[in-house]
């Protein structure tokens, strides 16, 4: 069965940095064709794509926040991180990983399964 | 980049009643790469439909998409209760997914 699971702090302070985990269980981040991304939703609006790492360790970003992300992967661990610098306010949202089994099609592909979301609210 | 434009943005029906839900790209849709998802409160979304009229494994075959180019449609034959929540369409060369379509109960 596949599971999602992220953490991550709850609340941060503006300027600070946001370091999400994605622990993930049935199925093998190598697999060709797999892919795992972040995507985040503010509370009342739609989800925004944030990244996505390939089985084949490529990425990919949301141009407009490329420079203050990075995302890895240690498929030993069977785990996703997501790095956001210098965070403000408009970044509170829930913080989702997903996977997607049909990586292979666009640069933001299809997400069959997700986390249950990690809530983060950016204040002082 | 490609915009998405959800229409309606508040879909009001009954169960049992069909209801149609649009969703227009700012540019054409490369190879049909665009998928719909369902929200309800609190939970995380969940795919529905991806190129365009596939249906994801367990998905009810009530749930139809279709569409080329820049225009899609997702159809719901037949309201269950369960199908009231809010619809997003997302097309896979743009991260932003459209602006959602509320289903709610009349």
């Amino acid at each position: 069965q596949i599971n999602l699971k992220e953490s991550g702090p709850t609340l941060v302070k503006p300027t600070q940095t946001l370091t999400l985990t994605c622990d993930l269980s049935g199925f093998s981040l190598s697999t060709p064709g797999v892919g795992v991304g972040w995507i985040r939703q503010p509370p009342g609006e739609a989800p925004e794509w944030l990244a996505l790492i390939y089985w084949d360790d490529d990425k990919r970003y949301s141009p407009s926040l490329k420079t203050r992300l990075t995302i890895t992967k240690d498929t030993s661990k069977n785990q996703v991180v997501l790095t956001m610098t210098n965070l403000g306010p408009v970044d509170t949202a829930t913080y989702y990983c997903a996977l997607s089994q049909l990586a292979w099609f666009g640069e933001f592909p299809p997400l069959d399964h997700w986390g249950q979301g990690a809530r983060v609210t950016v204040s002082s | 980049e490609t915009v998405l434009a959800q229409s309606p943005g508040t879909l009001s029906l009954s169960p049992g009643e069909r209801a149609t839900l649009y969703c227009r790209a700012s540019q054409s849709v490369r190879s049909s790469y665009l998928a719909w998802y369902q929200q309800k409160p609190g939970q995380a979304p969940r795919l529905l439909i991806y190129a365009a009229s596939t249906r994801a494994t367990g998905v009810p075959d009530r749930f139809s998409g279709s569409g080329s180019g820049a225009d899609f449609t997702l159809t719901i034959s037949r309201l269950e209760p369960e199908d009231f929540a809010v619809y997003y369409c997302q097309q896979y060369g743009s991260p932003f997914f459209g602006g959602g379509t509320k289903v709610e109960i009349k």
